[in-house]
């Protein structure tokens, strides 16, 4: 049973418009979101993150906006890079247990 | 310098053996996670550990053992390895409370 969904296996974008990744979420318990950057043959790297109490926080070129009542949380990066290119993976928090979605293949084009 | 170390990065090996996993945090975490990514690319958790709870996931078979030896290290042990173990294997570590998990490369591991 996945808490955390990401439904969009796969997102293309050219260099210097705007990327949206999207998530869903069900459990309401959540109080932390993150997102994480994954590159071939390594870890997911923490990028940004949001509490539950907030519904945006942002860092330089991404933005996390967070709406609750409809359990959703998505990612702008704004202008996207090639260096951007990556798998992207959304997670929550409950407690010491964090959930996470199964990730969005993200293709910026030059 | 890195923060969270799993070795090996690789590990082919034929169904039956017993084989071990080892991780490594030196950011001073008080939680360590091991989680399993399946050829859906789902990183599921298996198991977290701090000094005060072990938190088993349900789904994990009893082969699946953690080893905590000391805060820094949460190792995984796998006895009679099944070809359904194929597998990346990832290490994590964080610090209690709203705070980011940290990831190792992850560790192949591969059974014939």
């Amino acid at each position: 049973d996945q808490q955390v969904k990401q439904n969009s296996p796969s997102l293309s974008v050219q260099e210097g418009r705007i990327s949206i990744l999207n998530c869903d979420y069900t459990n309401s318990m959540f109080d932390y979101f993150l997102w994480y950057k994954k590159y071939p043959a390594e870890g997911p790297t923490f990028l940004i993150s949001i509490s539950s109490i907030k519904d945006k926080n942002e860092d330089g070129r991404f933005t996390v906006f967070l709406n609750k009542s409809a359990k959703h949380l998505s990612l702008h990066i704004v202008p996207s890079q090639p260096g951007d290119s990556a798998v992207y993976f959304c997670a929550a928090k409950n407690g010491n247990q964090f959930y996470f979605g199964t990730g969005t293949s993200l293709t910026v084009i030059p | 310098d890195t923060a969270v170390s799993q070795t090996p990065k690789y590990l082919v090996t034929q169904m039956g053996n017993d084989k071990s996993i080892k991780c490594e945090q030196n950011l001073g975490h008080d939680t360590m996670y091991w989680y399993k990514q399946d050829s859906k690319k789902f990183l599921k958790i298996m198991f977290s550990y701090n000094n005060k709870e072990l938190i088993i996931n349900e789904t994990v078979p009893n082969r699946f053992s953690p080893k905590s030896p000391d805060k820094a290290h949460l190792n995984l042990h796998i006895n009679s390895l099944e070809l359904g173990d194929s597998a990346v294997y990832f290490c994590a570590s964080s610090q209690e409370g709203n705070q980011p998990q940290h990831f190792g490369d992850g560790t192949r591991l591969s059974i014939l």
